[in-house]
């Protein structure tokens, strides 16, 4: 099983709506991700954590704010969005856990949660 | 700070032919170099990985290589198929971190 799954598939959120992204693997992978992803553009890392820590803060504002409840949970909440905010959320994975048996620093992407800011 | 870039862009190619995507990167420490396919409005798939002790891996159609020395990895692709068409992005990690390129938007026509 290869698969990292996100919810809700598209939101449409208003400027001073709280709403949450959520992101789950049981691939036994130690690191997530969060990228952000405008259109035709490459993503863009947002966050890592590594063994639930979070490791990695790509100087995000803080009106996104991660959250890693356990190894195969990943959350992002979202508050007081600006519309420029409107993109994908992609969350990923990367290989190397106990339990999977891949190649080391392979990285599993999710589908994406679309994000709409009005 | 690590860069990549992909060349070329764009591609527009009719069904059948073999494709070659490059990828640069600047920073020859890198650990791995990972090929993906993303879909418009999508994820991405995870093609190929190349470690930085490998040459060259293959899936099925697809070639990767990998030439550290020159900064260089090229994604090979045989007897292209409209069901190819996608974008691809590679990208390098150092470690956690991984820098993506561009992509290149390919078009395999009927």
């Amino acid at each position: 099983d290869t698969e990292v799954t996100q919810t809700p598939k598209h939101l449409v959120m208003g400027m001073t709506n709280k709403k949450s992204l959520k992101c789950e693997q049981h691939m036994g992978h130690r690191a997530m991700y969060w990228y952000k992803q405008k259109a035709k553009k490459p993503p863009e890392l947002m966050f890592v954590y590594s063994y639930e820590k979070l490791s990695i803060n790509e100087s995000v504002p803080s009106r996104f704010s991660p959250e890693c409840p356990n190894s195969s949970l990943l959350n992002l909440h979202l508050h007081a969005l600006q519309p420029e905010d409107s993109a994908l959320y992609l969350c990923a994975s990367r290989a190397g856990g106990i339990r999977s048996g891949r190649t080391p620093n392979e990285q599993f992407f999710g589908p994406g949660t679309r994000l709409t800011v009005l | 700070k690590q860069e990549v870039t992909q060349i070329p862009a764009a591609l527009s190619v009719p069904e059948g032919e073999n494709l070659v995507l490059n990828c640069s990167f600047t920073d020859s420490a890198i650990y791995n170099l990972q090929w993906f396919r993303q879909d418009p409005g999508k994820g991405l798939t995870s093609l190929l990985l190349i470690q930085s002790s490998q040459r060259e891996q293959t899936s099925g159609r697809l070639n990767a290589s990998l030439d550290k020395s020159s900064g260089r990895s090229t994604l090979y692709i045989a007897a292209s198929q409209p069901g190819d068409s996608a974008t691809y992005l590679c990208a390098q990690t150092t470690g956690q971190n991984f820098v993506f390129g561009p992509g290149t938007r390919l078009s395999v026509l009927p």
